[in-house]
């Protein structure tokens, strides 16, 4: 159990072009989640999933955000056509069962469009 | 509607002080409770947890909280702090209900550690 892992760490983009970050949860973990996190924010929940099927998606969460976990081990999230708005933190979590068993972030991936 | 208060935005306390960083909740029913921290540009890492039972919580690196059911708070509190302790500190409150499937947070409480 490595703990959960993101991909990469940083990552810079001129505005328009599309970023796709990597989250490998923990091998056991079913539920998988993405959060965004502004600079003096808490974490904003953006999506989650169970197993490979997506469940809930945020209004954050705008048609240029898309997530996938086709397997349900690892998941993409992928901004197309980036903004300066979109400049952020994003955590990936992951958990076993619900709320109950806690959550297990990885490091993040921090985002910076210019 | 579920809100989780962080009063406290920053707070400066001298190595080996005593810390409390202070977390309120609105909720109709007991919530799952969660301090983490994140260091700078650092993912977020669990401090402690309460689900029930004992309302005095111990966790890593000598922090704990207590549960005040009557107050709606718990509150994060260490006896001596160091300076490795300077970092982001959040409350996070999960509710069951139903299929609970996240948290709702802070806003953070940023410590600063003197010397």
């Amino acid at each position: 159990d490595t703990g959960v892992s993101q991909n990469p760490r940083h990552k810079i983009t001129k505005r328009g072009q599309n970023v796709t970050f990597r989250c490998d949860p923990i091998s056991e973990h079913n539920r998988l989640y993405w959060y965004r996190q502004t600079l003096g924010q808490g974490p904003e929940f953006l999506t989650y999933f169970q197993n490979e099927a997506q469940l809930e998606k945020s209004r954050l969460l705008s048609d240029r955000f898309s997530a996938e976990r086709p397997k349900g081990s690892f998941s993409t999230l992928e901004i197309q056509r980036t903004e300066q708005g979109d400049s952020a933190m994003y955590l990936c979590a992951s958990s076993l069962g619900g709320s109950l068993h806690g959550y297990t972030f990885g490091s993040g991936t921090r985002l910076t469009v210019v | 509607a579920q809100s989780v208060t962080q009063p406290d935005i920053h707070i400066t306390v001298s190595e080996g002080a005593s810390l409390e960083l202070r977390c309120n909740y609105s909720y109709g029913a007991t919530p799952y409770l969660f301090w983490y921290v994140q260091s700078p540009g650092q993912g977020l890492q669990l401090l402690l947890k309460y689900f029930s039972g004992d309302t005095l919580v111990q966790g890593i690196k000598g922090f704990e909280a207590e549960f005040k059911r009557s107050q709606s708070s718990f509150n994060l509190r260490k006896p001596s702090v160091h300076w490795s302790d300077a970092a982001e500190y959040f409350c996070a409150v999960g509710f069951d209900a139903g299929n609970n499937r996240k948290l709702i947070w802070g806003l953070g409480t940023s410590l600063a550690v003197n010397p």
